[in-house]
């Protein structure tokens, strides 16, 4: 079944030590976009790709950082987490149509616990 | 600014009808859309509306009035397993994804 693939869906990690999620999709599709979501609030944008083009959101820290070296990859680097970096962050893929973006679909998402 | 309102929780019966609202306020509008999320998981598509009207899938209907910025997601015959949180998202005029924090919905046996 083609799909949205999230590593680790659990991860831990130390105050200020880097840590890098991993988002792979079969679904060919050419926007991939990375979202932190706190409990019970919604889901936050933090950037986004059209194909290679990078897009960042204009609020999103420098703390976080964004490689994707293919289609069907997309990583997301936290280069030194505190404590209010820990979230889940949901990755997303869609197609991007004449008229704009069509529907996202969500991988499971990586919980981040920062100790 | 823009803007998206949902009741933060809502309570229903096993079997019964709920209906959750979505008022908006973007800068244009591409479309209106439902997600599901289950308590830990990532939100699942449910429903797309641009047109005004009603849009029929399962048990589950999505409500759209462009001129009234407003939407509604309507749940019938409700099982256990459909608790979890409903996303009301907006497509502005730059295709930008505006996202409401969502409403919880509880199901009583």
């Amino acid at each position: 079944d083609a799909m949205v693939i999230q590593n680790p869906r659990y991860q831990v990690t130390q105050f200020g030590k880097p840590v890098t999620l991993s988002c792979s999709q079969t679904l060919n599709h050419n926007v991939m976009y990375w979202y932190q979501q706190k409990s019970s609030q919604a889901p936050k944008l933090l950037f986004h790709y059209y194909d290679k083009d990078f897009n960042n959101e204009a609020d999103t820290p420098d703390n976080f950082q964004s490689r994707r070296p293919n289609t069907s990859f997309c990583f997301l680097d936290i280069r030194s987490p505190g404590l209010g970096d820990a979230a889940m962050y949901l990755c997303a893929t869609s197609t991007s149509r004449a008229q704009g973006p069509d529907t996202q679909y969500f991988g499971p998402g990586t919980r981040l616990t920062v100790l | 600014g823009q803007n998206i309102d949902q009741p933060t929780e809502m309570t229903a019966t096993e079997g019964a009808i709920v209906q959750i609202n979505c008022t908006y306020q973007t800068s244009g509008f591409n479309g209106l859309f439902w997600y599901q999320q289950h308590a830990g998981e990532a939100p699942t598509f449910l429903s797309y509306n641009v047109l005004d009207g009603l849009e029929e899938k399962g048990r589950f209907s999505s409500f759209l009035s462009r001129s009234k910025g407003y939407s509604y997601l309507l749940l019938k015959e409700l099982q256990m397993k459909d608790s979890a949180s409903y996303l009301c998202a907006v497509t502005d005029s730059n295709y930008q994804l505006i996202w409401g924090a969502g409403t919880k919905l509880i199901i009583k046996p």
